[in-house]
């Protein structure tokens, strides 16, 4: 049991928009920590896609953004591609655990 | 351009030690913090733990009794040890470079990482 929760898979065809969510709780991302989002392609490391919530590092499309609100937070892509397939995992702190957390991933198939 | 490459044992038997490396090629090596992550076969990313450019690590209550990570700046590597492996440990290990939040020093996000070593535990 992961503590951000996503939802297990998202879908959506080519040129649509699709949203994941990142939902937490007080002591993470209600917290004020940031969050930040990952894409792993299959049989890859994962690969930095936002940080700070809504930052994409040099390279990352704008076709990838992200926000936060409360104690959830969200990676939209839009114009969706064959090679957005792949899981997408957030990440923030946890004070009561003292610990890096991530959410459990999503994976994104594109119809 | 920043790389990282890593190497280690990656079958063991249960009760042995894990012993993997990483070796950072690129950008500065004493100005960041460096962390492992695994991820279960079919499930989500867990951090193991970090260390500064200090020496002084961090990590996951969870495997803290077990953990050792350890850095070697005249090389550029830092190096992960799990003692008392059991199948649960069996996961592909990434090495990551940690950004720290620029305020409290607490682990912020990783930029940066390896390939990734498969290491399986089996009698």
């Amino acid at each position: 049991q992961s503590v951000l929760t996503q939802p297990s898979s998202v879908s959506g065809a080519p040129g649509q928009r699709v949203t994941i969510s990142c939902t937490g709780s007080r002591s993470n991302i209600g917290a004020g920590y940031d969050v930040h989002w990952y894409q792993q392609l299959p049989g890859t490391a994962p690969k930095l896609l936002i940080y700070g919530n809504s930052n994409r590092p040099s390279g990352v499309p704008d076709r990838f953004s992200g926000s936060k609100s409360g104690t959830s937070a969200s990676l939209a892509i839009t114009g969706l591609q064959a090679e957005d397939e792949a899981d997408y995992y957030c990440q923030s702190y946890d004070s009561s655990l003292s610990d890096v957390v991530f959410g459990g991933g999503t994976k994104l198939t594109v119809l | 351009q920043v790389q990282l490459q890593q190497w280690g044992a990656g079958l063991l038997k249960p009760s042995e030690t894990l012993s993997l490396t990483c070796a950072v090629y690129g950008g500065s090596f004493s100005g960041y913090s460096w962390s492992w992550i695994r991820q279960r076969p079919g499930e989500g990313l867990e951090w193991i733990g970090d260390i500064n450019h200090s020496g002084g690590t961090n990590y996951n209550p969870s495997l803290k009794s077990r953990v050792t990570i350890s850095g070697d700046t005249s090389q550029n590597q830092f190096s992960l040890k799990l003692s008392s492996v059991t199948a649960a440990d069996t996961a592909v290990y990434y090495c990551a470079r940690e950004v720290r939040e620029a305020v409290t020093g607490l682990p912020y996000y990783f930029d940066y990482w390896g390939q990734g070593i498969l290491v399986t535990v089996s009698s």
